[in-house]
């Protein structure tokens, strides 16, 4: 079965300064996929970025970019010139890719808090 | 918004009483996902449905059961229900089987057993 850590329960970071959340996976599958959610404070569970194992380019969606080592397992998210609403709850999440059941493995989380 | 729907938002129940949840999919997705969301346990996945049919279960207790409607909405059964069966519930949902396509979760249902 695949496992999924985030050894950073929590983080913070000063407004307009970079953070990295750091994740890491466990899994013999080479199909697959990777993912960051974003759990505010209201609760709903909303797609950061994306990753497909396939791919070598490391995913970037405006200030948000991972780092995605497949040798070492490793899918970090980085947030640039951080904002207040980036305050939240940050959820890694793998998905397998073969057809052997797409439910997504999340980690445990990582609050991130940003300090104005 | 997602475009899924859940109902309820909140549910306040007692020990040994039986709750249905409710879920209705993105118009056009095929898939619905069940999850919960627990202090103690996390994020879990509990069973996948896929155009009426069971796909996969997770961690899904023996109280608790779903099923898939021919109008593709889907409905969490929770019985004998326990203190630590309170968590928020999500469902998310998603135009196939499998593959890449992403999971859009609806808001899901805060769960209060006492």
């Amino acid at each position: 079965a695949q496992t999924v850590t985030q050894s950073q329960p929590e983080m913070s970071v000063q407004e307009a300064e970079t953070v990295t959340l750091s994740c890491t996976y466990d899994t013999s599958e080479s199909d697959y996929y990777l993912f960051w959610y974003k759990q505010p404070p209201s609760r709903q569970m909303i797609l950061v970025i994306r990753q497909e194992a396939y791919k070598q380019q490391n995913a970037t969606e405006n200030r948000f970019s991972v780092n995605f080592q497949k040798a070492a397992k490793s899918f970090s998210l980085k947030i640039s010139d951080s904002q207040l609403g980036d305050a939240a709850m940050y959820f890694c999440a793998y998905r397998s890719g073969e057809n052997a059941g797409n439910m997504l493995t999340f980690g445990g989380g990582t609050r991130l808090m940003v300090k104005p | 918004d997602s475009g899924v729907t859940q109902t309820p938002k909140h549910l306040i129940t007692a020990t040994g009483q039986r709750v249905t949840l409710r879920c209705s999919p993105r118009s056009g997705d095929l898939s619905v996902y069940w999850y919960q969301q627990s202090l103690d346990q996390g994020l879990q996945f509990l069973i996948h449905y896929y155009n009426g049919e069971e796909r996969a279960k997770g961690n899904i207790l023996e109280r608790f059961s779903a099923q898939q409607f021919p109008d593709l909405h889907s409905e969490l059964n929770l019985s004998s229900l326990e203190l630590g069966d309170s968590a928020l519930y999500f469902c998310a949902s998603s135009d196939a089987a499998g593959g890449h396509n992403e999971q859009f979760f609806g808001p899901g249902t805060r769960l209060t057993v006492l």
